[in-house]
């Protein structure tokens, strides 16, 4: 199992571009949760996704944001336009159906907008 | 409503020393309870977990935690610090059967001293 695949690693872009960030989530699981990380804010829920559909977006910080999930085995999140403020770590995790089983996180996606 | 705190941002312990970081969470009904740790530029993996049955649980590195329903804690602890267990913690806390959403704490840094 190749856990939860997240790209780019690393993204540097210039405030007003549009941002696209990609989850692979383990194949089975049937929830993925779209995280910001910041110093200041800490670990902060954004939008998650139940068999492709969204459950809940009340995380989702702007209009600028917005997260699709066209099949169960990829997700993305676009920033458009960007903002330095959206600086932060931006972490995928996905979960089974087993209760309990607790998230499967990526290893994220460091964004800095300059 | 469920909630996590986590006593403490920042932790030091000497190196050999009794790793010991505090949550409280507050649950309507018995709780799935985990712990995360967050190691720099990584995503967050589960440390150990906690669904039914007994009430201390082991996890990885030696870490273990026990849940008190009577003081309604989930403290983690460690016997002797390595200093590769200098990380960032995360108790988290979803309300069974339904753990569609986790909620996390905000975190402790723990330092460890040589």
């Amino acid at each position: 199992d190749a856990g939860v695949i997240q790209s780019p690693r690393h993204e540097v872009t210039e405030m007003g571009q549009e941002v696209t960030l990609r989850c692979k989530p383990i194949s089975g699981h049937d929830y993925l949760f779209w995280y910001r990380q910041t110093m200041m804010r800490g670990l902060e829920l954004l939008i998650y996704f139940n068999n492709n559909v969204p459950i809940d977006d009340s995380g989702m910080p702007e209009d600028r944001f917005s997260a699709k999930m066209p099949n169960a085995s990829f997700s993305t999140l676009k920033i458009q336009p960007s903002e330095p403020r959206d600086s932060a770590v931006y972490f995928c995790a996905s979960s089974s159906p087993v209760p309990g089983g607790g998230y499967t996180f990526g290893s994220g996606t460091r964004l800095t907008v300059v | 409503a469920q909630s996590v705190t986590q006593l403490g941002s920042h932790v030091s312990v000497s190196e050999g020393a009794l790793v010991l970081l505090r949550c409280n969470y507050s649950s309507s009904v018995p709780p799935y309870l985990f712990w995360y740790v967050q190691y720099p530029n990584q995503g967050l993996q589960l440390l150990l977990k906690y669904t039914t049955g007994a009430t201390l649980v082991k996890g990885i590195n030696g870490f273990e935690a026990e849940f008190k329903k009577s003081e309604t804690s989930f403290h983690l602890t460690k016997p002797s610090a390595h200093m590769s267990d200098a990380a960032e913690y995360f108790c988290a806390v979803s309300d069974p059967p339904r753990d569609d959403k986790i909620i996390f704490g905000k975190g402790t840094r723990l330092h460890i001293l040589p």
